[in-house]
């Protein structure tokens, strides 16, 4: 069953600006973590929150995790075009790391 | 490249056929995943593998047959397949969360297989 769900499913802006992306989660989890995917290609891991963390930051993403709600954010600052891809939150409770149905983000130059 | 490897990377069959996609991975992971991805679907957590034992089954047909005979290793059999399960078939590896702690437990992913059954 899918677990996180991504806020909107799609977003297109302009070179230069931030991108917000949301996830909402339904059950307890160890860690969340956030992949990136190419049109039709693997999936490639970006940054990770711990359970107990509430924030964390790797070069232009800035990540929110608010456990009391269930939902985290993804923050992509000053957009390039190559960040144009979908972008997925992903819950680890255990063995499972289940993802949720992606944003696509669409950077113009 | 991410040290994950699928073969082959794409792959047609009839629905009486039998295939196997293959996933081999290179970075001491103990735990191997199968995803499916489909068209405006999310990804498919199918079958996840610790240290070679399946621990999770996530309700998946039985014509979709997982084998894991080593941790490096992971395979998917695949026999009368409807045109349904056309889909980007993943692969990934970590590290075991449960026995790992609270190591990093990132899957890294292989390229997948588009595969189209006719």
């Amino acid at each position: 069953s899918q677990q996180g769900e991504e806020d909107p499913q799609a977003l297109s802006i302009q070179e230069g600006e931030n991108a917000t992306m949301n996830c909402s989660y339904k059950t307890s989890i160890n860690n969340l973590q956030w992949y990136r995917q190419n049109s039709g290609r693997g999936l490639v891991h970006l940054i990770l929150i711990r359970s107990n963390e509430r924030e964390k930051h790797s070069g232009r993403l800035r990540v929110t995790l608010d456990t009391s709600k269930k939902s985290s954010s993804l923050l992509i600052t000053a957009s390039r075009a190559a960040d144009t891809a979908s972008y997925f939150c992903a819950t680890r409770a255990g063995n499972m790391l289940t993802f949720g149905g992606g944003t696509r983000l669409m950077v113009k130059p | 490249e991410t040290g994950v490897t699928q073969t082959p990377r794409h792959l047609v069959m009839g629905m009486t056929n039998k295939k196997s996609l293959k996933c081999e991975q290179h970075l001491g992971h103990n735990a191997m995943y199968w995803y499916k991805q489909s068209a405006k679907k999310p990804l498919e957590l199918m079958f996840v593998y610790s240290l070679e034992e399946r621990v999770e089954n996530n309700s998946v047909p039985s014509r979709f047959s997982p084998e894991c005979p080593n941790s490096s290793h992971l395979f998917l059999h695949l026999h009368t397949l409807q045109p349904e399960d056309s889909a980007l078939y993943l692969c990934a590896s970590s590290q075991d969360y449960v026995k790992a702690g609270t190591v990093n437990t990132e899957a890294f992913f292989g390229q997948g297989t588009r595969l189209t059954v006719v």
